[in-house]
């Protein structure tokens, strides 16, 4: 158990730009999260897959926001037209069905 | 929407001392509650998870109680060490994690 990975660990952009992480949860867990912290504050749910499925999305996740899962293994969310507020650590959790979460070492994002 | 508050917001103790960090949340209708160590610019390290139908856990010099009927959940931890100091976080769940804001936690020596 390699346990949560995520890539980049850290990503620096222009406002505009379009970006893309990577999540690759612990295998054999079919469910996937995505959650995003800013600076001290608690991390903020943004949407879940159940293997290939994406059930839930938060109002958080605008229509600039895309998540995939394809194949129900690693997943990737995008964000077209970066702007400043975006600035947060993304992070990925993985779990098995509806049990204790496992999180990733996050992708820190920042939108100049 | 689940309300999930977090007291204090900072603690500083001297290393050995007992210590309880509390967490309450305004939804009962719960499945789970974790809790979980930050440290700074890093990851969540998950510490301890409660299922709703426990009323405690423990892990070496944690432990963590919930009661669903009033909203709480405490996390104990025994005999401080420096290497404690981190940012500690509870969260609730439905199929999500409801996160409060954390407690920060310096240990000194």
């Amino acid at each position: 158990d390699t346990g949560v990975s995520q890539d980049p660990r850290h990503k620096i952009t222009k406002r505009g730009q379009n970006v893309t992480f990577r999540c690759d949860p612990i295998s054999e867990h079919n469910r996937l999260y995505w959650y995003r912290q800013t600076l001290g504050q608690g991390p903020e749910f943004l949407t879940y897959f159940q293997n290939e499925a994406q059930l839930e999305k938060s109002r958080l996740l605008s229509d600039r926001f895309s998540a995939e899962r394809p194949k129900g293994s690693f997943s990737t969310l995008e964000i077209q037209r970066t702007e400043q507020g975006d600035s947060a650590m993304y992070l990925c959790a993985s779990s098995p069905q509806g049990d204790e979460q496992f999180f990733g070492p996050g992708t820190r994002l920042t939108v100049l | 929407k689940q309300e999930v508050t977090q007291i204090p917001a900072a603690l500083s103790v001297p290393e050995g001392e007992n210590l309880v960090l509390n967490c309450s949340f305004t939804d009962s209708a719960i499945y789970n509650l974790q809790w979980f160590r930050q440290d700074p610019g890093k990851g969540l390290t998950s510490l301890l998870l409660i299922q709703s139908s426990q009323r405690e856990q423990t892990s070496g010099r944690l432990n963590a109680s919930l009661d669903k009927s009033s909203g709480r959940s405490t996390l104990y931890i025994a005999a401080s060490q420096p290497g404690d100091s981190a940012t500690y976080l509870c969260a609730t769940d439905v199929y999500a994690l409801n996160f409060g804001k954390g407690t920060s936690l310096l240990v000194t020596p």
